[in-house]
C-alpha cells in the first residue's frame, strides 16, 4: 500500500519557469491538501480539495494553482516560479467526513528556485 | 481564527533525560481536534497522536505521554528517558469542526528536539 505518493522528490527551477508537482493517493480518501514547509513557519496550507470536483484556497495560495484530476490525484502548479517559492512541499489526504482522522502525508518535494 | 503556538523553538537534551514540548492553541470552536506529528531527519511526517476536545484524558504510549488541558488550551507532549532516535522536529496541529475546517490542519511552527548521546 503506497499511501500518498509525490513526484518529483527534488526539483531546481530558474525564476520564471513553470512546473507541476504531482500527488496521488491510493487510500480512497475524499480530501487532499497541499502544504509548504519553511524554517520557523511550520506547515502552511496552500490549497485543498475537500472532495472530488472542488478546490479552495488555503493560507498562502498566491503564485499557485491546483487541479483535482480525479479522486486519487491532486496536482500543484507553479506558473512562474519565484525564489520565495523555494520550500518543501507536502501533499496530504484524509477521509472528509471524519475530522478525527489524521492527515496522511507524502514524503515531500524539495523545490529550489534560483 | 485558529492558531497554534509551540512554545519552544529548539530543545537540546542529553540521552535519558525527560523532555516536554509545549503546545498552546486558540480556537473559537467547542469541537476541535489536536494532533502531534514527528518529522525525523529523513523528512517524512509521522502521525503520533490525536485528541478531540471532549476527551481530556491523558495518554501514555511507551515513553511518550500527552497532557491535554482545556482550561489552559494546552496539549503538551513528554518524552521520558529520551533517546537519540527521538531527535526530530515535532509539530502540534489543530483542526476545527468539520463544517468550518473541511479537515484543514493548522500547524505550529515546530520544535526542533536534539538528543545528544
Amino acid at each position: 500500500n503506497a499511501g500518498v505518493t509525490q513526484t518529483p522528490k527534488f526539483q531546481v527551477l530558474k525564476t520564471g519557469q513553470s512546473m507541476t508537482l504531482q500527488c496521488a493517493q491510493d487510500m480512497n480518501h475524499n480530501s487532499m491538501y497541499w502544504y509548504r514547509q519553511d524554517p520557523g513557519m511550520g506547515l502552511r496550507l496552500i490549497y485543498y480539495s475537500a472532495s472530488e470536483g472542488t478546490t479552495d484556497k488555503g493560507e498562502v495560495p498566491n503564485g499557485y494553482n491546483v487541479s483535482r484530476l480525479n479522486k486519487r490525484e491532486f496536482s500543484l502548479r507553479l506558473e512562474s516560479a519565484a525564489p520565495s517559492q523555494t520550500s518543501v512541499y507536502f501533499c496530504a489526504s484524509k477521509y472528509r467526513d471524519d475530522n478525527n482522522s489524521p492527515l496522511h502525508f507524502g514524503n515531500g518535494t524539495r523545490l529550489t528556485v534560483t | 481564527a485558529q492558531k497554534v503556538t509551540q512554545v519552544q523553538t529548539e530543545i537540546s537534551v542529553v540521552e535519558k533525560e525527560d523532555v516536554t514540548l509545549d503546545c498552546v492553541y486558540e480556537t473559537r470552536d467547542t469541537t476541535y481536534y489536536l494532533f502531534w506529528y514527528k518529522q525525523p531527519p529523513s523528512g517524512e511526517l509521522v502521525f503520533l497522536i490525536r485528541r478531540n476536545s471532549f476527551d481530556e484524558q491523558n495518554e501514555i504510549s511507551g515513553r511518550y505521554s500527552w497532557n491535554f488541558q482545556k482550561s489552559t488550551s494546552s496539549f503538551n507532549f513528554t518524552i521520558t528517558a529520551s533517546q537519540v532516535v527521538d531527535s526530530a522536529v515535532y509539530f502540534c496541529a489543530l483542526s476545527e469542526a468539520l463544517f468550518t475546517s473541511n479537515g484543514k490542519l493548522t500547524f505550529g511552527q515546530g520544535t526542533i528536539l536534539t538528543v545528544h548521546p
